[in-house]
């Protein structure tokens, strides 16, 4: 089937301006999450998602920053105001779960986002 | 907050094994993951390993876990070219869902 989509694939944006991320997940997939990967960085953990919720919003750098999941599957990820340190590549990734056994992450191939 | 620590680089020449390792500090860590990034690309599980366990054993991959010193490695035997990558070492500790990342090992293959 197919795997985690992300769109767009690459976004430049001038400083100031809103962006709007989106991740499709993995069907039947209840757990989103969304990362941060900065050049040469590892990733930064921004946002979780059980179903429609977010039980651990801790990541999310400033209030410039929010999510949201509807209907259990697709999310967006919203950057207002966009500052150059935005700059990076926005990764999300989907899971089964709650329950047993691991929980392997499905990661999409990432939106870059350039700031100018 | 849980805490992965990896060395950032790795380089090994063609044929050789490849060992590289992590750290972790949630001493209830329940599933443990090692994670692949090509160039250009998103991160695939490679393998994981559930913390009763001592050792998992994958064809070419070898995953070792000591959870006295809280310490796991990935070894890869017979490196190619081909594993030339990022690997990511990753804890799910007590938040069930939700894994704590390391910086992530470049790996180097040398031909």
């Amino acid at each position: 089937g197919a795997g985690v989509s992300q769109s767009p694939s690459n976004k430049v944006t001038e400083k100031g301006k809103d962006v709007e991320l989106r991740c499709d997940p993995i069907s039947g997939h209840t757990a989103l999450y969304w990362y941060r990967q900065s050049l040469g960085q590892g990733l930064e953990f921004l946002i979780y998602f059980q179903g429609n919720s977010a039980p651990d919003k801790s990541g999310l750098p400033s209030d410039r920053f929010s999510a949201e999941r509807t209907g259990g599957s697709v999310s967006t990820l919203t950057i207002q105001r966009t500052q150059q340190e935005d700059s990076a590549v926005y990764l999300c990734a989907s899971s089964l779960g709650p329950g047993d056994g691991a929980y392997e992450q499905y990661f999409g191939p990432g939106t870059r986002l350039t700031v100018t | 907050g849980e805490d992965v620590e990896q060395s950032l680089f790795l380089s090994v020449r063609e044929g050789d094994s490849s060992v590289i390792n992590c750290t972790y500090t949630d001493s209830s860590s329940t599933y443990l993951y090692w994670y692949k990034q090509e160039p250009g690309a998103g991160l695939q599980l490679l393998t994981y390993i559930f913390s009763n366990m001592d050792m998992k054993q994958d064809q070419r991959l070898t995953v070792l876990l000591n959870k006295k010193d809280k310490h796991l490695s990935l070894r890869i035997a017979d490196t190619q070219t081909g594993d030339s990558a990022i690997y990511f070492c990753a804890v799910e500790g007590t938040n069930a869902g939700k894994s704590t990342f390391g910086d992530g090992t470049t790996l180097t293959v040398k031909p």
